[in-house]
């Protein structure tokens, strides 16, 4: 298996514009989250989806950020409009619930805003 | 406070030598995750123990659900082990994605 695949793995990006992060999981696995990773706060999770339903979407930052999961081989992350202080890595994991909840995480998309 | 601590925060050490990282944390937990991010940035999940102790080849995580606290060992230690490990914690009651994150130890191991 590929392992998570995140795109892009790079993003430079100024004030004001739309950014859409893509996330495809590992097949098989029914949970789906969406990290961010700053050198001030560390590992926080925004988001994740079991079986493409979005089950806890408290770490979401504010309106700007959007997560969707259409089917059960994609998800988005998107900021609009993205802001300086949404600079970070963001990763993408996937678990199998039966597994009990070791995650796999992609590679991690870095957004520079600026 | 944040409920999830680890410490120390930045380690170095020279290869060979017995490493010790620690995670104490205040929450009731039904899980503890340790995961290392390389430099490159990717991260692994080493291990997620809720009781006693695992082994994977020079690695050993430890957990006292009592104490609540977590070690994770590296014994025989290489210049590749140099990377940041993070202790996460799913607390009790807390659903599949209630992870809590500590801050991450950098270790440097040098030849």
């Amino acid at each position: 298996d590929a392992g998570v695949i995140q795109s892009p793995r790079h993003e430079v990006t100024e004030m004001g514009q739309e950014v859409t992060l893509r996330c495809k999981p590992i097949s098989g696995h029914d949970y789906l989250f969406w990290y961010r990773q700053t050198m001030m706060r560390g590992l926080e999770l925004l988001i994740y989806f079991n079986n493409n339903v979005p089950i806890d979407d408290s770490g979401m930052p504010e309106d700007r950020f959007s997560a969707k999961m259409p089917n059960a081989s994609f998800s988005t992350l998107k900021i609009q409009p993205s802001e300086p202080r949404d600079s970070a890595v963001y990763f993408c994991a996937s678990s199998l619930a039966v597994r009990k909840g070791t995650q796999y995480f992609g590679p991690g998309t870095r957004l520079l805003v600026l | 406070k944040n409920e999830v601590e680890q410490s120390p925060q930045n380690l170095t050490a020279q290869e060979g030598e017995f490493i010790t990282i620690n995670c104490s944390y205040s929450v009731g937990i039904s899980a503890l995750h340790w995961l290392q991010q390389h430099p490159g940035g990717g991260i692994v999940s080493l291990f997620m123990l809720s009781s006693g102790k695992k082994k994977h080849g020079r690695l050993i995580a430890t957990i006292n659900i009592q104490e609540k606290h977590s070690s994770l060992h590296i014994t025989a230690s290489h210049p590749r082990d140099s990377a940041v490990y993070i202790c996460a914690v799913k607390a009790v009651g807390g659903s599949q994605g209630n992870l809590i994150f500590g801050k991450g130890t950098k270790l440097s191991v040098k030849p």
